[in-house]
């Protein structure tokens, strides 16, 4: 099972609403990811968990606070966003763990298309 | 520089044709390499993974991979138009972060 669930799936919101996006997978996975990816661009690196512990973060603005509640869950809570944050939102995983090949693979979740009106 | 180029193509090949898809990195110490399909408006599905040179062959589609040019590659054998969609490929250097190419769009004529 390489599944990575995501919801909600489609999310309209105004820009003073606060909301929040989920991500869960049961494959034992313990990096998460949070990608934001606009049309036609590749996938664009927000937020790294590793081992419920945030250890990357690429300069995202406040607006955007990820939580890892534990191992296998994954929040992005939005508040005050900007119409330019209106984008397809991605959470991934994978093994985390120092090893070699196959356990490095990053399986992506659906993904949740973000509106911000 | 960019950490990871893939031509944007649009790429067209005809129906039961090879398309071959490439792509350079920068990174010498990177040790993995994937491949994503992405259909429009989905998000990115991993169909290869490679991680040593040579090549690594699953149904129609062969990843090969060479360090020491810094270069990776993905052939698609007897292309279908279901394989149209964008191919990213993405780069894991020692740590937690995957660097994506801009992606190349193929397109398989019928």
């Amino acid at each position: 099972d390489t599944e990575v669930t995501q919801t909600p799936k489609h999310l309209v919101m105004g820009m003073t609403n606060k909301k929040s996006l989920k991500c869960e997978q049961h494959m034992g996975h313990r990096a998460m990811y949070w990608y934001k990816q606009k049309a036609k661009k590749p996938p664009e690196l927000m937020f790294v968990y590793s081992y419920e512990k945030l250890s990357i973060n690429e300069s995202v603005p406040s607006r955007f606070s990820p939580e890892c509640p534990n191992s296998s869950l994954l929040n992005l809570h939005l508040h005050a966003l900007q119409p330019e944050d209106s984008a397809l939102y991605l959470c991934a995983s994978r093994f985390g763990a120092p090893l070699a090949g196959e356990y490095n693979e990053q399986f992506f979740g659906p993904g949740t298309r973000l509106t911000v009106l | 520089q960019k950490e990871v180029e893939q031509n944007s193509g649009p790429l067209s090949v005809p129906e039961g044709a090879i398309a071959s898809l490439n792509c350079t990195y920068s990174d010498r110490g990177s040790q993995s390499f994937f491949w994503y399909r992405q259909y429009s408006g989905k998000s990115p599905e991993l169909i290869m993974s490679i991680y040593s040179n040579g090549d690594k062959e699953d149904g129609r589609f062969t990843a090969q991979l060479n360090k020491a040019s810094q270069y990776v590659s993905l052939l698609i054998r007897d292309s279908q138009p279901s394989d149209s969609a964008t191919y990213l490929c993405a780069v894991k250097n020692t740590g937690n972060q995957f660097y994506f190419g801009t992606g190349t769009s193929l397109t398989v004529i019928p």
